[in-house]
Protein backbone atom coordinates (compact mmCIF):
# COMPACT_ATOMS: atom_id res chain seq x y z
CA UNK A 1 0.00 0.00 0.00
CA UNK A 2 1.17 3.52 -0.59
CA UNK A 3 2.56 5.75 2.22
CA UNK A 4 0.91 8.80 1.17
CA UNK A 5 -2.78 8.65 -0.77
CA UNK A 6 -4.96 11.72 -1.93
CA UNK A 7 -8.43 11.17 -2.80
CA UNK A 8 -9.91 11.95 -5.49
CA UNK A 9 -7.48 11.19 -8.23
CA UNK A 10 -9.46 13.50 -10.57
CA UNK A 11 -11.85 15.63 -10.24
CA UNK A 12 -13.97 18.08 -12.48
CA UNK A 13 -16.01 20.35 -10.81
CA UNK A 14 -18.17 23.44 -12.12
CA UNK A 15 -16.95 27.60 -11.12
CA UNK A 16 -18.55 28.45 -7.31
CA UNK A 17 -18.44 24.76 -6.28
CA UNK A 18 -16.87 23.81 -3.02
CA UNK A 19 -14.42 20.55 -3.19
CA UNK A 20 -12.02 19.05 -0.78
CA UNK A 21 -9.06 17.29 -1.74
CA UNK A 22 -7.90 14.60 1.27
CA UNK A 23 -4.42 13.43 1.68
CA UNK A 24 -3.76 10.58 4.59
CA UNK A 25 -0.27 9.25 5.17
CA UNK A 26 0.64 5.89 6.95
CA UNK A 27 4.79 7.46 7.29
CA UNK A 28 4.13 8.82 10.92
CA UNK A 29 5.73 11.92 9.43
CA UNK A 30 4.28 15.07 11.50
CA UNK A 31 4.61 17.40 8.58
CA UNK A 32 2.40 17.61 5.56
CA UNK A 33 2.14 20.25 2.64
CA UNK A 34 0.21 20.98 -0.41
CA UNK A 35 1.40 21.90 -3.61
CA UNK A 36 -0.19 22.81 -7.41
CA UNK A 37 1.84 22.06 -10.02
CA UNK A 38 1.21 24.16 -13.71
CA UNK A 39 2.39 23.32 -16.64
CA UNK A 40 5.73 25.33 -17.37
CA UNK A 41 6.21 26.00 -13.71
CA UNK A 42 7.41 24.72 -10.86
CA UNK A 43 5.51 23.01 -7.65
CA UNK A 44 4.19 26.03 -5.71
CA UNK A 45 3.52 25.58 -1.55
CA UNK A 46 -0.16 26.50 -0.55
CA UNK A 47 -0.28 25.31 2.83
CA UNK A 48 1.66 23.68 5.31
CA UNK A 49 1.53 21.79 8.33
CA UNK A 50 3.88 20.57 11.38
CA UNK A 51 1.77 19.34 13.36
CA UNK A 52 -2.21 18.86 13.99
CA UNK A 53 -3.81 21.91 14.46
CA UNK A 54 -0.60 23.75 12.90
CA UNK A 55 -1.80 26.05 9.98
CA UNK A 56 0.75 28.01 7.90
CA UNK A 57 -0.08 29.65 4.32
CA UNK A 58 2.60 29.00 1.75
CA UNK A 59 3.15 31.48 -1.50
CA UNK A 60 -0.07 30.87 -2.99
CA UNK A 61 -2.83 30.61 -0.19
CA UNK A 62 -5.31 32.71 -1.34
CA UNK A 63 -8.57 30.78 -2.68
CA UNK A 64 -8.02 27.72 -0.14
CA UNK A 65 -8.06 26.56 3.04
CA UNK A 66 -6.90 23.63 4.82
CA UNK A 67 -7.62 21.33 7.91
CA UNK A 68 -5.58 18.96 9.72
CA UNK A 69 -7.59 17.13 12.62
CA UNK A 70 -5.17 14.34 12.63
CA UNK A 71 -1.64 13.59 12.45
CA UNK A 72 -2.41 11.40 9.00
CA UNK A 73 -4.75 14.03 7.27
CA UNK A 74 -4.22 16.88 5.67
CA UNK A 75 -7.04 18.59 3.77
CA UNK A 76 -7.42 20.92 0.96
CA UNK A 77 -10.60 23.11 0.45
CA UNK A 78 -11.60 25.15 -2.58
CA UNK A 79 -14.71 27.42 -1.26
CA UNK A 80 -15.33 28.38 -4.49
CA UNK A 81 -13.59 26.73 -7.54
CA UNK A 82 -12.43 29.22 -10.46
CA UNK A 83 -11.26 28.04 -13.22
CA UNK A 84 -7.14 29.18 -12.85
CA UNK A 85 -7.77 26.84 -9.84
CA UNK A 86 -7.48 23.68 -12.71
CA UNK A 87 -3.80 22.12 -11.64
CA UNK A 88 -2.73 19.15 -10.88
CA UNK A 89 -2.05 19.03 -6.75
CA UNK A 90 0.27 17.12 -4.87
CA UNK A 91 0.71 16.39 -1.07
CA UNK A 92 3.69 15.53 0.81
CA UNK A 93 4.92 14.78 3.85
CA UNK A 94 8.53 15.04 5.90
CA UNK A 95 9.43 14.25 9.55
CA UNK A 96 11.25 16.91 11.21
CA UNK A 97 14.20 16.57 13.32
CA UNK A 98 16.26 14.96 10.27
CA UNK A 99 18.76 17.67 9.15
CA UNK A 100 18.01 17.84 5.13
CA UNK A 101 13.93 16.74 5.44
CA UNK A 102 12.59 14.66 2.26
CA UNK A 103 9.75 15.19 1.08
CA UNK A 104 7.41 12.11 0.17
CA UNK A 105 4.77 13.06 -2.86
CA UNK A 106 1.15 11.49 -2.62
CA UNK A 107 0.45 10.24 -6.25
CA UNK A 108 -1.28 13.82 -7.04
CA UNK A 109 -4.98 14.95 -7.55
CA UNK A 110 -5.49 15.97 -11.32
CA UNK A 111 -8.44 18.94 -10.90
CA UNK A 112 -10.38 20.52 -13.87
CA UNK A 113 -12.26 23.75 -13.19
CA UNK A 114 -14.83 24.67 -15.86
CA UNK B 1 13.81 36.26 -12.50
CA UNK B 2 12.87 32.27 -11.11
CA UNK B 3 14.21 31.31 -7.68
CA UNK B 4 15.60 28.45 -9.49
CA UNK B 5 15.86 27.70 -13.09
CA UNK B 6 15.89 25.41 -15.62
CA UNK B 7 16.20 24.54 -19.25
CA UNK B 8 13.09 22.89 -20.05
CA UNK B 9 14.23 20.59 -22.59
CA UNK B 10 13.28 18.06 -24.01
CA UNK B 11 16.81 17.20 -24.40
CA UNK B 12 16.25 13.96 -26.77
CA UNK B 13 19.46 11.58 -26.47
CA UNK B 14 20.09 7.85 -27.36
CA UNK B 15 20.80 4.97 -25.34
CA UNK B 16 24.00 4.66 -24.16
CA UNK B 17 24.79 8.74 -24.22
CA UNK B 18 25.53 10.79 -21.61
CA UNK B 19 23.90 13.90 -20.54
CA UNK B 20 24.09 17.14 -18.56
CA UNK B 21 21.76 19.63 -17.06
CA UNK B 22 22.37 22.64 -15.26
CA UNK B 23 20.44 24.32 -12.84
CA UNK B 24 20.48 27.84 -11.73
CA UNK B 25 19.14 29.65 -8.17
CA UNK B 26 19.08 33.13 -7.40
CA UNK B 27 19.26 33.05 -3.60
CA UNK B 28 23.22 33.35 -2.67
CA UNK B 29 22.15 31.87 0.78
CA UNK B 30 21.00 28.38 -0.09
CA UNK B 31 21.85 25.82 1.85
CA UNK B 32 20.28 22.51 0.39
CA UNK B 33 20.12 21.11 -3.35
CA UNK B 34 18.42 18.32 -4.70
CA UNK B 35 17.03 16.85 -7.86
CA UNK B 36 13.86 14.97 -8.01
CA UNK B 37 12.49 12.97 -10.92
CA UNK B 38 8.85 13.42 -12.14
CA UNK B 39 7.79 10.83 -14.50
CA UNK B 40 4.44 11.51 -16.93
CA UNK B 41 1.44 12.54 -14.73
CA UNK B 42 3.35 10.87 -11.58
CA UNK B 43 4.22 12.50 -8.24
CA UNK B 44 7.89 13.97 -7.54
CA UNK B 45 10.64 11.49 -6.07
CA UNK B 46 13.84 12.31 -4.77
CA UNK B 47 16.65 11.18 -7.03
CA UNK B 48 19.78 12.65 -5.29
CA UNK B 49 20.92 15.02 -2.56
CA UNK B 50 23.64 17.18 -4.29
CA UNK B 51 26.83 18.29 -1.40
CA UNK B 52 29.45 20.50 -1.65
CA UNK B 53 31.70 18.01 -2.63
CA UNK B 54 29.80 16.28 -5.31
CA UNK B 55 28.24 13.05 -5.14
CA UNK B 56 27.55 10.22 -7.18
CA UNK B 57 25.41 7.54 -7.38
CA UNK B 58 25.56 4.66 -10.26
CA UNK B 59 25.40 6.47 -13.18
CA UNK B 60 24.32 9.76 -11.97
CA UNK B 61 26.17 12.40 -10.69
CA UNK B 62 25.66 15.90 -8.55
CA UNK B 63 27.90 19.02 -8.70
CA UNK B 64 27.10 22.22 -6.90
CA UNK B 65 28.88 25.59 -7.74
CA UNK B 66 28.12 27.57 -5.17
CA UNK B 67 30.17 30.38 -6.37
CA UNK B 68 28.26 30.81 -9.78
CA UNK B 69 24.95 29.62 -8.41
CA UNK B 70 24.31 26.48 -9.50
CA UNK B 71 24.08 23.06 -9.75
CA UNK B 72 24.15 20.08 -12.18
CA UNK B 73 23.19 16.29 -12.93
CA UNK B 74 25.32 14.11 -15.53
CA UNK B 75 23.94 11.00 -16.14
CA UNK B 76 26.00 8.76 -18.34
CA UNK B 77 25.25 5.30 -20.41
CA UNK B 78 21.35 6.53 -20.43
CA UNK B 79 18.59 4.24 -20.16
CA UNK B 80 15.02 4.24 -21.63
CA UNK B 81 13.67 3.73 -18.14
CA UNK B 82 15.83 7.66 -17.83
CA UNK B 83 13.22 9.26 -19.44
CA UNK B 84 11.20 11.67 -17.15
CA UNK B 85 11.61 15.44 -16.25
CA UNK B 86 14.16 16.61 -13.35
CA UNK B 87 13.12 19.06 -11.25
CA UNK B 88 16.12 21.32 -9.71
CA UNK B 89 15.30 22.35 -6.01
CA UNK B 90 16.73 24.17 -3.62
CA UNK B 91 16.29 25.29 -0.04
CA UNK B 92 16.97 29.04 1.01
CA UNK B 93 18.44 30.08 4.32
CA UNK B 94 16.74 27.61 7.33
CA UNK B 95 14.61 29.92 9.06
CA UNK B 96 11.05 29.05 11.03
CA UNK B 97 11.87 25.76 12.06
CA UNK B 98 11.38 24.59 8.06
CA UNK B 99 13.66 23.93 5.28
CA UNK B 100 10.98 24.99 2.71
CA UNK B 101 11.51 23.60 -1.09
CA UNK B 102 12.15 25.93 -3.84
CA UNK B 103 11.16 24.51 -7.03
CA UNK B 104 12.60 24.59 -10.36
CA UNK B 105 9.83 23.86 -13.55
CA UNK B 106 12.14 21.02 -14.31
CA UNK B 107 14.16 19.73 -17.14
CA UNK B 108 12.58 17.04 -20.00
CA UNK B 109 14.66 13.91 -20.73
CA UNK B 110 13.70 11.74 -23.64
CA UNK B 111 16.02 8.65 -24.39
CA UNK B 112 15.27 6.52 -27.42
CA UNK B 113 16.54 3.56 -28.65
Amino acid sequence: DADVTQTPRNRITKTGKRIMLECSQTKGHDRMYWYRQDPGLGLQLIYYSFDVKDINKGEISDGYSVSRQAQAKFSLSLESAIPNQTALYFCATSESGRGQETQYFGPGTRLLVL
Amino acid sequence: RKEVEQDPGPFNVPEGATVAFNCTYSNSASQSFFWYRQDCRKEPKLLMSVYSSGNEDGRFTAQLNRASQYISLLIRDSKLSDSATYLCVVTPMFSGGYNKLIFGAGTRLAVHP
